[in-house]
């Protein structure tokens, strides 16, 4: 079965510094998603993107975050200063339609700000 | 605002049982509910969709029905199994026109064996 493929799984980085994590979504599905999850809450959403161009974000999408689909295949999340409570896991997930259809979520990138 | 809620929280049962999760949605305007399965350190997978039109949905030993008027879901797992060990999360789309989904905080099932 297709997948979504994210890298790396695991990030450490120092307050401050600029991340990019990055995703490969499915090759015929054309709605990307980033949702991230602190460890023992919510999975909550960031950002949908469709069309080259962010379609809706959540008030957690601030300034400092930012999304791209450089090529026909990956879909990155860029975080350029990174704060303490960035710390969480960072899922991406695609989908083949409008958005209300099946979700199909990475394993997930692991991000610690220290 | 939509606010998801999955009870109970945690759930330990003896292989074999059949169970009941439970998910409650506070505006009964969904689009789409979903059920997920996320194991620890992993992804999640998602198990069923249920459309706002629909009442249920099944795969294998799964059924997940919705009644969008009193904002309820149930998923309903037969027979278990320690492989179904994992925490369950139920998520929906509003009508809005909006993309995301509100995940529930998770039931955390445990299947002894």
């Amino acid at each position: 079965e297709p997948e979504v493929t994210q890298t790396p799984s695991h990030q450490v980085t120092q307050m401050g510094q600029e991340v990019i994590l990055r995703c490969v979504p499915i090759s015929n599905h054309l709605y990307f998603y980033w949702y991230r999850q602190i460890l023992g809450q919510k999975v909550e959403f960031l950002v949908s993107f469709y069309n080259n161009e962010i379609s809706e974000k959540s008030e957690i999408f601030d300034d400092q975050f930012s999304v791209e689909r450089p090529d026909g295949s990956n879909f990155t999340l860029k975080i350029r200063s990174t704060k303490l409570e960035d710390s969480a896991m960072y899922f991406c997930a695609s989908s083949e339609d409008r958005g209300h259809e099946k979700l199909f979520f990475g394993s997930g990138t692991q991000l610690s700000v220290l | 605002k939509q606010e998801v809620t999955q009870i109970p929280a945690a759930l330990s049962v003896p292989e074999g049982e059949n169970l009941v999760l439970n998910c409650s949605f506070t505006d009964s305007a969904i689009y789409n509910l979903q059920w997920f399965r996320q194991d620890p350190g992993k992804g999640l997978t998602s198990l069923l969709l249920i459309q706002s039109s629909q009442r249920e949905q099944t795969s294998g030993r799964l059924n997940a029905s919705l009644d969008k008027s009193s904002g309820r879901s149930t998923l309903y797992i037969a027979a278990s199994q320690p492989g179904d060990s994992a925490t369950y999360l139920c998520a929906v789309t509003s009508t809005s026109g909006t993309y995301k989904y509100i995940f529930g905080t998770g039931t955390r099932l445990k299947v002894l064996a």
